[in-house]
């Protein structure tokens, strides 16, 4: 079955530190990779995403996400950690010949001051 | 600025009495998505639009139904909410897939949070 992990339930940094959230994969063939954010009580926002091409991706807000085909992972990083930063992150796939996001089940992100 | 909106955003209703979220979209996008959200979970499919093609996931309740009037508009009806369906509902769009046909990115609606009474 085509399934997204997210390990880590909650990932706490210190601000202005690195952050990473991990992501990995099992999807058979060459999936589109996401990751989306989400406030408190809000809908989910697009960050950014890998189709093919470079292995880093950048995106909005100054993240940042390393695509690893041979460990299928696809892990959100960010240099310097802001309190705003604060959300629960969504790494989301989507299969070839799939019509819908396959999402992990999100992580966490507390950054304190 | 192109966007999804969804109204209401806060829907209270009793157990039992039907109720209609609505999502609206200036983004132009072929593609319609209803999701479910329960608690800080991972979003859950509920169904979505190829322009008026309608498609069901399989494990979505007959509770639930979807009308898509036009480009813009799409509506989400739950005919006898159940205390279960208190959740927060998201709309989402995109365009169509890609040659490769997987899902374009999907730009997702502020949400309606959902009360049943």
């Amino acid at each position: 079955a085509q399934s997204v992990a997210q390990p880590e339930d909650q990932v706490n940094v210190a601000e202005g530190n690195p952050l990473t959230v991990k992501c990995t994969y099992s999807v058979s063939g060459n999936p589109y990779l996401f990751w989306y954010v989400q406030y408190p009580n809000r809908g989910l926002q697009f960050l950014l995403k890998y189709i093919t091409g470079d292995n880093l991706v950048k995106g909005s807000y100054g993240f940042e996400a390393e695509f690893n085909k041979s460990q299928t992972s696809f892990h959100l990083k960010k240099p310097s950690a802001l309190v705003s930063d604060s959300a629960l992150y969504f790494c989301a796939v989507s299969p070839p010949g799939g019509t819908a996001l396959i999402f992990g089940k999100g992580t966490t992100l507390s950054v304190s001051s | 600025d192109a966007m999804v909106i969804q109204n209401p955003r806060y829907q209270v209703t009793q157990f039992g009495k039907p109720v209609t979220l609505s999502c609206s979209q200036t983004l132009n996008h072929n593609v319609m998505y209803w999701y479910q959200q329960k608690s800080s979970q991972a979003p859950k499919l509920l169904f979505h639009y190829y322009d008026k093609d309608f498609n069901n996931e399989a494990d979505t309740p007959d509770n639930f139904q979807s009308r898509r009037p036009n480009t813009s508009f799409c509506f989400l009806d739950i005919r006898s909410p159940g205390l279960g369906d208190a959740a927060m509902y998201l709309c989402a769009t995109s365009r169509l897939p890609s040659d490769s046909g997987s899902t374009d990115t999907q730009y997702f609606g502020p949400g309606t949070r959902l009360t049943v009474l």
